[in-house]
């Protein structure tokens, strides 16, 4: 398996603009985590999909991010707009269903936003 | 919601000496405790984890202990080498829900 795949890998854009992250689970794993990471506030969950149902997305910072699951092989986040303060590093990550329960972790995007 | 509180910051030792990271968590009913090591520009990655009912588990130099009724775990690398040189996180469930809340990171250096 080629373990979670995010693309891209870089994105630089400008404030106001429209940006969508992507990502590819690992096949099998039921569940997807979308998780932020800036030095400040270090490793924080965003949303996670079960069986591609959205359980928990209290940690989505404000309207202006939204996430989608469509099917079990592919996930979004979308920012609109864009705002220099979401600068960071988005990851991905999956996990299986049953035990062992660790995540695996994707490459993740650095978004940087001017 | 599940709150992680991690120890120290940053740490150095000189190579060959041990490390020692420690966590505590505040939900009483979390059952499972993984650390993940984070290099320079890379992802997080699993290293080692521990379930409630254990109370100590070992893989090679690393080893995780849990002490449920203090509400602590703790990583301890053994023989360190500069290829131990990361940022590890502990991290915690909420209850026994999936999704992981993280500690802040520890910086560690190993001194050659």
């Amino acid at each position: 398996d080629a373990g979670v795949i995010q693309s891209p890998r870089h994105e630089v854009t400008e404030m106001g603009q429209e940006v969508t992250l992507r990502c590819k689970p690992i096949s099998g794993h039921d569940y997807l985590f979308w998780y932020r990471q800036t030095m400040m506030r270090g490793l924080e969950l965003l949303i996670y999909f079960n069986n591609n149902v959205p359980i928990d997305d209290s940690g989505m910072p404000e309207d202006r991010f939204s996430a989608k699951m469509p099917n079990a092989s592919f996930s979004t986040l979308k920012i609109q707009p864009s705002e220099p303060r979401d600068s960071a590093v988005y990851f991905c990550a999956s996990s299986p269903r049953t035990e062992p329960y660790g995540y695996t972790f994707g490459s993740g995007t650095r978004l940087t936003v001017v | 919601g599940e709150n992680v509180e991690q120890h120290p910051s940053t740490l150095s030792v000189q190579e060959g000496d041990s490390a020692v990271i420690k966590c505590t968590y505040s939900d009483s009913a979390s059952n499972y405790f993984p650390w993940y090591k984070q290099e320079l520009g890379k992802r997080p990655q699993l290293i080692i984890d521990i379930r409630s009912n254990v109370g100590e588990k070992k893989d090679q130099r690393i080893a995780v202990t849990l002490n449920k009724t203090a509400k602590h775990f703790s990583l301890h690398i053994t023989e360190t080498q500069p290829e131990d040189s990361a940022v590890y996180f502990c991290a915690a469930p909420e209850g026994s829900a999936r999704q992981l809340t993280f500690g802040s990171g520890t910086q560690l250096t190993v001194l050659p």
